[in-house]
């Protein structure tokens, strides 16, 4: 069973801040890894995913994720916060065992707010 | 782009009724929508997962007798949330496959009064 922490409830930065959210997964075999934004009273809307290749992955609005096998991490950046990325974030992972096996394992999300 | 529309985006209903709510995929064609709930603490459940042609697979403590899901075609997904009692409140997101990504609606927000 795959398991995803993010560490931290709650995160607050200035507009113009960097800013990098935490996840850390634990499972040895094949998975896909995925970022969500949520906003407030809102959907998921898809930030980025890591399958293979390049462990730094580029998302919409200037987001992008690292991924380490070692540290089993997939942390969150972005260079410069806007206010609108206030929302809480979501890091999601599944298992890339093809066919219907497409399950997401949600973290608990992190708080994102940005103060001007 | 690929969208998901979802409806309604709010239902109220009555302790021991039934609502019906929607997924479409919109600019693409999903090979699986899969049914989360999200509860008013913000954790996701899956209910089910359906691929079109095959059996619906539900997860435990969710079951086809509660949550009848319908997927004729490959954009447009139903699901009914049959007595509806306070405990089945919460967000119900609709996630469409298109290759190794999950798109999703905006969900259906359900309240059981």
């Amino acid at each position: 069973t795959q398991t995803v922490s993010q560490s931290d409830a709650h995160v607050t930065v200035f507009e113009g801040d960097s800013v990098e959210l935490r996840c850390n997964y634990s499972y040895g075999g094949s998975i896909y890894l995925s970022w969500y934004i949520q906003h407030h009273g809102r959907g998921l809307q898809f930030l980025l995913k890591y399958y293979s290749g390049n462990p730094v992955v580029q998302g919409v609005n200037g987001f992008e994720a690292e991924f380490s096998k070692s540290d089993s991490s997939f942390h969150l950046r972005k260079a410069s916060v806007h206010w609108s990325d206030s929302a809480v974030y979501f890091c999601a992972v599944s298992l890339n065992s093809g066919g219907s096996n497409y399950k997401l394992t949600f973290g608990k999300g992190t708080l994102l707010t940005v103060t001007p | 782009g690929a969208l998901v529309y979802q409806y309604p985006r709010r239902t109220i209903c009555k302790s021991g009724t039934s609502m019906r709510m929607e997924c479409q995929a919109v600019g693409f064609q999903a090979t699986s929508v899969a049914w989360y709930r999200q509860s008013p603490q913000k954790t996701f459940e899956l209910i089910a997962l359906s691929t079109v042609n095959s059996a619906i697979k539900y997860e435990q403590n969710f079951t086809q007798e509660k949550f009848p899901i319908s997927h004729p075609n490959l954009s447009f997904s139903s699901m009914t949330v049959l007595n509806a009692y306070l405990e089945d409140r919460g967000l119900y997101l609709c996630g469409a496959r298109q290759g190794f990504t999950q798109y999703f609606g905006p969900g259906t927000r359900l309240l059981v009064l």
